[in-house]
C-alpha cells in the first residue's frame, strides 16, 4: 500500500557536521509537510511545500536549517552546521491539496530519529 | 496563535473497557480534526477523522463526535485491547498563510492492561 517513506531512520551525528534526511511522498500527493517532534514541544510544523514549492518555512531556525524538493518524489531536510538541541525526531507527512479550502489529510512518514552528541 | 488542548495526558484502562480523550480548539474557522495514534517508534498513523459537516463519525471500535458549538470533539474507543496501548494526538485545522495546518494536541499516552 501507498505510504511516506524516510531515510535513513536513524542518525548519530557530531556537533557541527552536516545531517541530510531524505523523504519520498506518496505518489501523487502534492503537498509535503515536515515535523519535529521532541518531548517538551511535541510536534511543531518546520516546513510546508506545496507543487514543489516552499511556501511556509517560518518554523525553521533560518541560520542552519534549509528544505528542498529537487522533484515531486523528494524532499530534503537539511541541517548545517548541526547542534546537540537538534536532536529529536523528524517526520515527513505528504497530502493532496484540492484548492478548495478544506484541509488535506496528512499522511506521516516513519521519522528520522537524529541525535546530535 | 491557534490552540488545542488535549485531555487527559495519561489514560489507564483495563482490557474490554471504554477509553475517551477529548480536544478543545481555539480556531472557530477549523473545519477538519483527524485523531492520530502513534506507536513506539514510528510515526503518527492517521485512525480516524471528521469534517464539520459532520457532528459524529464511527468507524467498528472507535468514534469520533464534534460539538463546533463548544468547540470540542471527542474520540472513543470501545472494547479496547491490549494493541490500543499507544500515544493518541487530535488536531485541528488552521487556514493561515494560505494554506491549511494542523494544530496538534500535546497526546494522550494509553495503557490497556490485560
Amino acid at each position: 500500500d501507498a505510504r511516506v517513506t524516510q531515510t535513513p531512520r536513524h542518525k548519530v551525528t557530531e556537533m557541527g557536521q552536516e545531517v541530510t534526511m531524505r523523504c519520498q511522498p506518496i505518489l501523487g500527493h502534492n503537498t509535503v509537510f515536515w515535523y519535529r517532534q521532541t518531548m517538551m514541544q511535541g510536534l511543531e510544523l518546520l516546513a510546508y511545500f506545496r507543487n514543489r514549492a516552499p511556501l511556509d518555512d517560518s518554523g525553521m531556525p533560518k541560520d542552519r536549517f534549509s528544505a528542498e524538493m529537487p522533484d515531486a518524489t523528494l524532499a530534503t531536510l537539511k541541517i548545517q552546521p548541526s547542534e546537540p538541541r537538534d536532536s529529536a525526531v523528524y517526520f515527513c507527512a505528504s497530502g493532496l491539496d484540492l484548492r478548495d479550502r478544506s484541509a488535506d489529510t496528512q499522511y506521516f512518514g516513519p521519522g528520522t530519529r537524529l541525535t546530535v552528541l | 496563535g491557534e490552540n488545542v488542548e488535549q485531555h487527559p495526558s495519561t489514560l489507564s484502562v483495563q482490557e474490554g473497557d471504554s477509553a475517551v480523550i477529548k480536544c478543545t480548539y481555539s480556531d472557530s474557522a477549523s473545519n477538519y480534526f483527524p485523531w492520530y495514534k502513534q506507536e513506539l517508534g514510528k510515526g503518527p498513523q492517521l485512525i480516524i477523522d471528521i469534517r464539520s459537516n459532520v457532528g459524529e463519525k464511527k468507524d467498528q471500535r472507535i468514534a469520533v463526535t464534534l460539538n463546533k458549538t463548544a468547540k470540542h470533539f471527542s474520540l472513543h474507543i470501545t472494547e479496547t485491547q491490549p494493541e490500543d496501548s499507544a500515544v493518541y494526538f487530535c488536531a485541528a485545522s488552521s487556514f493561515s498563510g494560505g494554506y491549511n495546518k494542523l494544530i496538534f494536541g500535546a497526546g494522550t499516552r494509553l495503557a490497556v492492561h490485560p
